[in-house]
């Protein structure tokens, strides 16, 4: 079984200061990890993902992911936090990406809010 | 975006009643999934299907069902809604391995 911690439901940051969104994971198996994004009344949107190559993964607008094994952590970080950014945000994990093994466990979300 | 719509996008329904929600792709993959979404939950796994006729439960599978008998249409049906069924329903599909899911803009269900 796998599953999700996402610590902090609301984290809220000064636009320009750095964004940290801590996730961190139960897997049996090597996992595979996800970081979603959804604005208000839409879909999630993939920001990034980990497959077990580089440990450290870029995604779109500017936020990239560490995965630590030792410390089961996949951590969500932005250096420069910018107003657009305001949204709710999902970590994810599966146990891999064929059948039965590809279902995603969602984290609870973290909502992100950003002041001028 | 990934080719994926669901309808309808708002439903009222009364206790009791059948509901069926409807996802349909574009895209030809073979994996789809339902999830819900509920405050303080994130996303929770209802089922999905890893082919035409193939299908399994996810975390919260009692009182749903679902089909698939073709490759681009998911239903997803509630036999008899009831208010706990409330949510906002996500369609999500994904292709060839390695690549991630793509969630369509989900279904507002309300029972009243």
């Amino acid at each position: 079984a796998q599953s999700v911690t996402q610590l902090g439901s609301h984290v809220s940051v000064s636009e320009g200061a750095l964004v940290l969104l801590r996730c961190n994971y139960s897997s049996s198996v090597p996992p595979y990890l996800f970081w979603y994004v959804q604005y208000p009344n839409q879909g999630l949107q993939l920001l990034l993902k980990y497959t077990s190559a580089a440990t450290l993964v870029k995604g779109i607008n500017g936020f990239e992911a560490e995965f630590k094994k030792s410390e089961t952590s996949f951590h969500l970080t932005k250096p420069s936090a910018h107003m657009s950014d305001a949204a709710e945000y999902f970590c994810a994990v599966s146990a891999g990406d064929t059948g039965t093994a590809s279902k995603l466990t969602f984290g609870t979300g973290t909502r992100l809010q950003v002041t001028l | 975006d990934a080719g994926i719509t669901q309808s309808p996008r708002h439903k009222v329904t009364e206790t009791g009643t059948p509901v069926t929600l409807r996802c349909h792709q574009t895209e030809n993959h073979r994996y789809m999934y339902w999830y819900r979404q509920d405050p303080g939950h994130g996303l929770r796994l209802i089922h999905y299907s890893y082919g035409v006729k193939d299908t399994d439960k996810g975390e919260v599978s009692d009182g749903y069902s679902v089909s698939r008998s073709k490759t681009e249409d998911f239903l997803l049906t509630l036999e008899s809604a009831t208010s706990s069924q409330t949510s906002v329903y996500f369609c999500a599909i994904r292709g060839p391995r390695g690549s991630p899911l793509h969630f369509g803009n989900g279904t507002r269900l309300t029972v009243t």
